[in-house]
C-alpha cells in the first residue's frame, strides 16, 4: 500500500462547477497535510495546508481533513481554467524538527470553458 | 526575492559521466531536500538536509551523494550518471522554527542521460 494516494485522474470539470481533489494515507501519526499545485513544466506551489480535522478555507479552495478515516480533500469552487494542473497531496509525519514530506503521484485537473 | 534556486536548468549527460547539481535558498531556512519527479511517480525523496552539517538519505539515495556546503546551499552530485537518472530533479528549501511549514521549490532541472 502506497503512503499517500491519489487518483491520477485526469479530472475534468466543467467552468465554474466545483472541482473535488481526494487524498487517503497510511500512516496514523501523520499531523500535517499540504496541498501543492504544479504547472505543466514548472514546480509545485503551496495552495494550503491544514492539521486540525475539518475545513480551511483560503478564497476558492477548501481543504477538509478527516484524521479517524485518514482523507484529505481539496475542494475547488468556480473552477477556472487556470486551475488546470496537477494537484500534490503531501503528508507529514509529527516530530517536530523533522520537515520530510510524502507525495502522492499526484491528481490531473482539467478545467473544461 | 529568488527563493530557491537551481542550477542548471537543463542539462544533457553521456552515461558514466559526473556532474553537481546546485541550490542556493535565500530564506535562511534550515532544512532543505533534492527530489526526482518521474511520470507517474510523483516526488522522492534524494537526500535531505535538516540542519547546516547534516545530510541523510531519503526513499532513493543509490547513485547520489550529497553535500550542504553551508546554511545556503546543498548540492546533489551524480558520480556516474546511468539513464535510468534522467528526470526531473527539484531542490526545496523549508523552516524549522515551528511545525506546519511548507516546502519551498526551485524551478527545477531537467536532467537527461543518453
Amino acid at each position: 500500500q502506497k503512503e499517500v494516494e491519489q487518483n491520477s485522474g485526469p479530472l475534468s470539470v466543467p467552468e465554474g462547477a466545483i472541482a473535488s481533489l481526494n487524498c487517503t494515507y497510511s500512516d496514523r501519526g501523520s499531523q500535517s497535510f499540504f496541498w501543492y499545485r504544479q504547472y505543466s513544466g514548472k514546480s509545485p506551489e503551496l495552495i494550503m495546508f491544514i492539521y486540525s480535522n475539518g475545513d480551511k478555507e483560503d478564497g476558492r479552495f477548501t481543504a477538509q481533513l478527516n484524521k479517524a478515516s485518514q482523507y484529505v480533500s481539496l475542494l475547488i469552487r468556480d473552477s477556472q481554467p487556470s486551475d488546470s494542473a496537477t494537484y500534490l497531496c503531501a503528508v507529514r509525519l509529527s516530530n517536530f524538527g523533522n520537515e520530510k514530506l510524502t507525495f502522492g503521484t499526484g491528481t490531473r485537473l482539467t478545467i473544461i470553458p | 526575492n529568488a527563493g530557491v534556486t537551481q542550477t542548471p536548468k537543463f542539462q544533457v549527460l553521456k552515461t558514466g559521466q559526473s556532474m553537481t547539481l546546485q541550490c542556493a535558498q535565500d530564506m535562511n531556512h534550515n532544512s532543505m531536500y533534492w527530489y526526482r519527479q518521474d511520470p507517474g511517480m510523483g516526488l522522492r525523496l534524494i537526500y535531505y538536509s535538516a540542519s547546516e552539517g547534516t545530510t541523510d538519505k531519503g526513499e532513493v539515495p543509490n547513485g547520489y551523494n550529497v553535500s550542504r556546503l553551508n546554511k545556503r546551499e546543498f548540492s546533489l552530485r551524480l558520480e556516474s550518471a546511468a539513464p535510468s537518472q534522467t528526470s526531473v530533479y527539484f531542490c526545496a528549501s523549508s523552516a524549522v522554527e515551528w511545525d506546519n511549514q511548507p516546502q519551498h521549490f526551485g524551478d527545477g532541472t531537467r536532467l537527461s542521460i543518453l
